[in-house]
Order: structure tokens, then C-alpha cells, then sequence
């Protein structure tokens, strides 16, 4: 069955890296993807990264992909107060394009 | 370009009354999602049109949801009646196709009393 799961709260200081994490338990994930949820807002597509892959970098994000312990995290170097928000990992696997969420991980950024 | 669109944004209605979502996908994106958020929860998939064809409700509860897609463009999302238990944001999602970016839309909260 198709299970992610996120740890619910992340607080760090503002430039420091904040490290979000990720597991799942469907081996047939083919893409792994990671949104964010502002206050109020919908989701918007981060980053993804196909399931061949070991790492992908986009500016200052990072994502690291261990597909034999099925973990997926995000990196985000020089955390921004504007970075504060609901960050959602998801996975899709096999035929269907059916996306299932993780619960959320909500990154509080400090000064 | 403009985004997903959906109305109303907020929605607030006594239990046992009707209520209904409207959904506006990007131009030219032929699949269309409708998905449920609940309260510190990732959002989970309700309905799935291709075109104007649901090819996966199994996760829409029949006896009081319905959804169509008429002319495979705007979609509606209806609950009838609503129970306390609805209380949700309901997003609605679109993409150009099977396994593309899906964009959302803001979404649309309901609370029932």
C-alpha cells in the first residue's frame, strides 16, 4: 500500500540549512515530489525527482533520494523567513497519475 | 498565464445543506483534479477527469459527492447534504496530461455548522 510519511515540525534560523524529510513505502515510485503550502494558498510544485536518480539540485535546493531505504529529503540552504510555510513530499507511482501526500512537514524560520 | 481558478474561497453552511465548488483549469490542460485537504493533513485525491471522462473516482464518497466536467473544461464538486465531518479546503488541480506537473489552485474552504 502506498504510505509517506513527514515529521509535522521543523524550526530553524534564518541562513542556516533546514532538512526536511521523508519516507515512503512504495518501491514503485517512479517520481518524487516536493510542494510547498503557504498560509491560505494552494500548493506549489517545488522540485522533483525521478526515481533512476540519487541526487538533484535546483539553486538552493537539494534533494537526496535513497531508494534502497525508500528516503527522500529536501535541502534548503540559506533559509529565508519567506521559506516558512507547509513543505508536502509525494509520491506517484505505476500507470496512474495519482499523487499521495505525505502530512506535511511546517518549517517555521526564526531571526 | 492564468492559474487554476476557483470559487468560492471560502464557504461557510449549515449541516444537511447543499453546497457546490467550482473549478477552472489552466487552458488546454485536458486532466482535471479535485482532491480534499483536512486540517494538518497532505491532500488526498477525490476525482480524476481526462477530458471530460472521470477515470478514477473510487475515493469520492457516492452517496453525497458528485463531481462533472462538462464540455472537459470547468468542473463542479458537489455535496449534498454536507456533514460536520466535510469541514475541509477542497483543491482543485489541473495538467496537460496523465503523469505531467499538476498545478493547484488555491483551493476553497468549507466549513459546515
Amino acid at each position: 500500500g502506498e504510505d509517506v510519511e513527514q515529521s509535522l515540525f521543523l524550526s530553524v534560523r534564518e541562513g542556516d540549512s533546514s532538512v526536511i524529510n521523508c519516507t515512503y513505502t512504495d518501491s514503485s515510485s517512479t517520481y518524487l515530489y516536493w510542494y510547498k503550502q503557504e498560509p491560505g494558498a494552494g500548493l506549489q510544485l517545488l522540485t522533483y525527482i525521478f526515481s533512476n536518480m540519487d541526487m538533484k539540485q535546483d539553486q538552493r535546493l537539494t534533494v537526496l533520494l535513497n531508494k534502497k531505504d525508500k528516503h527522500l529529503s529536501l535541502r534548503i540552504a540559506d533559509t529565508q523567513t519567506g521559506d516558512s510555510a507547509i513543505y508536502f513530499c509525494a509520491e506517484i507511482t505505476g500507470t496512474a497519475s495519482k499523487l499521495t501526500f505525505g502530512t506535511g512537514t511546517r518549517l517555521q524560520v526564526t531571526l | 498565464e492564468a492559474g487554476v481558478v476557483q470559487s468560492p474561497r471560502y464557504k461557510i453552511i449549515e449541516k444537511k445543506q447543499p453546497v457546490a465548488f467550482w473549478c477552472n483549469p489552466i487552458s488546454g490542460h485536458n486532466t482535471l483534479y479535485w482532491y480534499l485537504q483536512n486540517l494538518g493533513q497532505g491532500p488526498e485525491l477525490l476525482i480524476r477527469y481526462e477530458n471530460e471522462e472521470a477515470v478514477d473516482d473510487s475515493q469520492l464518497p457516492k452517496d453525497r459527492f458528485s463531481a462533472e466536467r462538462l464540455k472537459g473544461v470547468d468542473s463542479t464538486l458537489k455535496i449534498q447534504p454536507a456533514e460536520l465531518g466535510d469541514s475541509a479546503v477542497y483543491l482543485c488541480a489541473s495538467s496537460p496530461g496523465l503523469r505531467s506537473e499538476q498545478f493547484f489552485g488555491p483551493g476553497t474552504r468549507l466549513t459546515v455548522l
